[in-house]
C-alpha cells in the first residue's frame, strides 16, 4: 500500500517546453487535488477532481490542465511552461465525506 | 472571503519550553479542520482532524482544541524532533465537491 505517490520527484523545464506530473494512490479515494507550494503563499489548490470524470478550477489554474484518468490517477499539464511556474507541486487524496486528505511526496520544478 | 490565518509564522522553543500555535478562519459551510506537520522536503502529514466546537484531540506531546473561530496545537514538553512546520487546513463543501483552505504555516524549532 503505497499511498500517494508522484512522478517525477524533480524536473528542470525551459520556458515554453510541456510536461505531465503524474499522481496515483491506492486508497480508493473519491477526491484528489493537486497543489502549489511558494514561499510564504502555503498550499494553493490549481485544480481538484471530485470524483472520477468530473474536474474543478481551484485558486490558482492559469497555465494548467488536469486529467483524472481514471479513480486511481490524477494528471497535472503545463502546456507552456513559465519561470513563475516554478514551484514544489503536491497531489492528494481524500474521501467523499469526512476523510482526511493525504498528500504524495511532491514534485520540484524549475522553470528556467 | 474565505481566509485560513496562522499565527506565530515562526517560533522558537528550548527544549520542554510549552507553548500554542493558532489557527483561525472565516470559512462558510466548515466540514472539518485539519492539523498537518511538514518536514523540509517531504509532503504534509496527517495529524489531526476536529468537526466541531469544544473537540479535542491527543497524540504524544500534541493537542488539537477547536472553537468556532479558531483552533490551537499545543506542544507540551517539546523536544528536538518536534521541529517542523505545522500546517492548519479548512474543509469546506461546495457545489462542486470539497474544498481544502490552507493557512501558511508555523514554523517550529526546538532547541536542545
Amino acid at each position: 500500500n503505497a499511498g500517494v505517490t508522484q512522478t517525477p520527484k524533480f524536473q528542470v523545464l525551459k520556458t515554453g517546453q510541456s510536461m505531465t506530473l503524474q499522481c496515483a494512490q491506492d486508497m480508493n479515494h473519491n477526491s484528489m487535488y493537486w497543489y502549489r507550494q511558494d514561499p510564504g503563499m502555503g498550499l494553493r489548490l490549481i485544480y481538484y477532481s471530485a470524483s472520477e470524470g468530473t474536474t474543478d478550477k481551484g485558486e490558482v489554474p492559469n497555465g494548467y490542465n488536469v486529467s483524472r484518468l481514471n479513480k486511481r490517477e490524477f494528471s497535472l499539464r503545463l502546456e507552456s511552461a513559465a519561470p513563475s511556474q516554478t514551484s514544489v507541486y503536491f497531489c492528494s487524496g481524500a474521501g467523499s465525506g469526512w476523510e482526511t486528505q493525504y498528500f504524495g511526496p511532491g514534485t520540484r520544478l524549475l522553470v528556467l | 472571503e474565505d481566509q485560513v490565518t496562522q499565527s506565530p509564522e515562526a517560533l522558537r522553543l528550548q527544549e520542554g519550553e510549552s507553548s500554542s500555535l493558532n489557527c483561525s478562519y472565516t470559512v462558510s459551510g466548515l466540514r472539518g479542520l485539519f492539523w498537518y506537520r511538514q518536514d523540509p522536503g517531504k509532503g504534509p502529514e496527517f495529524l489531526f482532524t476536529l468537526y466541531s466546537a469544544g473537540e479535542e484531540k491527543e497524540k504524544e506531546r500534541l493537542k488539537a482544541t477547536l472553537t468556532k473561530k479558531e483552533s490551537f496545537l499545543h506542544i507540551t514538553a517539546p523536544k528536538p524532533e518536534d521541529s517542523a512546520t505545522y500546517l492548519c487546513a479548512v474543509q469546506a463543501w461546495r457545489n462542486t465537491g470539497n474544498q481544502f483552505y490552507f493557512g501558511t504555516g508555523t514554523s517550529l524549532t526546538v532547541i536542545p
